[in-house]
């Protein structure tokens, strides 16, 4: 049973350039959350996508972010114009979507902007 | 101020002690309340969860929840080396598998053998 897949799992970037974070959810799972964690501090949610939905981008940043989960495929969370700020830690998750169901995370996907 | 506060620690504690790990809260709303343990580089895994007031069992782990102080715990009992790590607590409003989680910022905690 293949967990969340995230790649890739080191990413470097320069200031100015765009970053993409793929995520591969659990076999069957439906819904897919984004986490931030920045050093010493916890996960900050980001955004819960559907298939092809958007549920809840509460916590994603107004500008240079944005996410999707297509029919096919793995989610993106994208970033143009990185800063050095966004250097972080990027949790995916994935669940079936009903309440009581847990979400699996995935190993995380570590941006360094230089 | 934050909705949910834990102290970072660090907490370091000898093999075999009880582990006492804490997290307040100030959203009245959070009904579902989970702890996740997260190895250094590694993605939190889900430990427990409760649902409103009480107290869950798990093997050497127990979590209590006491929503009239606003306050979670989760007790390690017979410490192992194996239980260093960030332990995070997490909380929200409907369930935890189809809403977002707010979580504390975690503490690290090592068990000195």
């Amino acid at each position: 049973n293949a967990g969340v897949m995230q790649n890739p799992r080191h990413l470097v970037r320069r200031r100015g350039q765009e970053a993409r974070l793929r995520c591969s959810p659990v076999k069957g799972h439906s819904h897919v959350y984004w986490y931030r964690q920045l050093p010493e501090e916890g996960l900050k949610f980001m955004v819960y996508l559907q298939k092809e939905n958007i549920i809840d981008e509460s916590g994603m940043p107004k500008e240079r972010f944005s996410a999707e989960f297509p029919k096919e495929g793995p989610s993106i969370l994208r970033i143009q114009q990185v800063v050095r700020g966004d250097s972080a830690a990027y949790f995916c998750a994935s669940s079936q979507g009903q309440m009581n169901t847990e979400a699996f995370f995935g190993q995380g996907t570590r941006l360094t902007v230089v | 101020q934050k909705e949910v506060e834990q102290d970072p620690g660090p907490l370091s504690v000898p093999e075999g002690a009880i582990v006492s790990l804490n997290c307040t809260y100030s959203n009245s709303a959070f009904q579902y309340f989970m702890w996740y343990r997260q190895y250094s580089r590694k993605g939190p895994e889900l430990l427990m969860y409760t649902y409103s007031s009480g107290n869950k069992e798990d093997g050497r782990f127990t979590a209590q929840v006491d929503k009239s102080s606003k306050y979670i715990s989760l007790f390690i009992r017979d410490s192992q080396p194996s239980d260093s790590a960030t332990y995070l607590c997490a909380m929200s409003v409907r369930g935890f598998g189809n809403e977002k989680l707010t979580f504390g910022t975690g503490t690290r905690l090592t068990i000195i053998p």
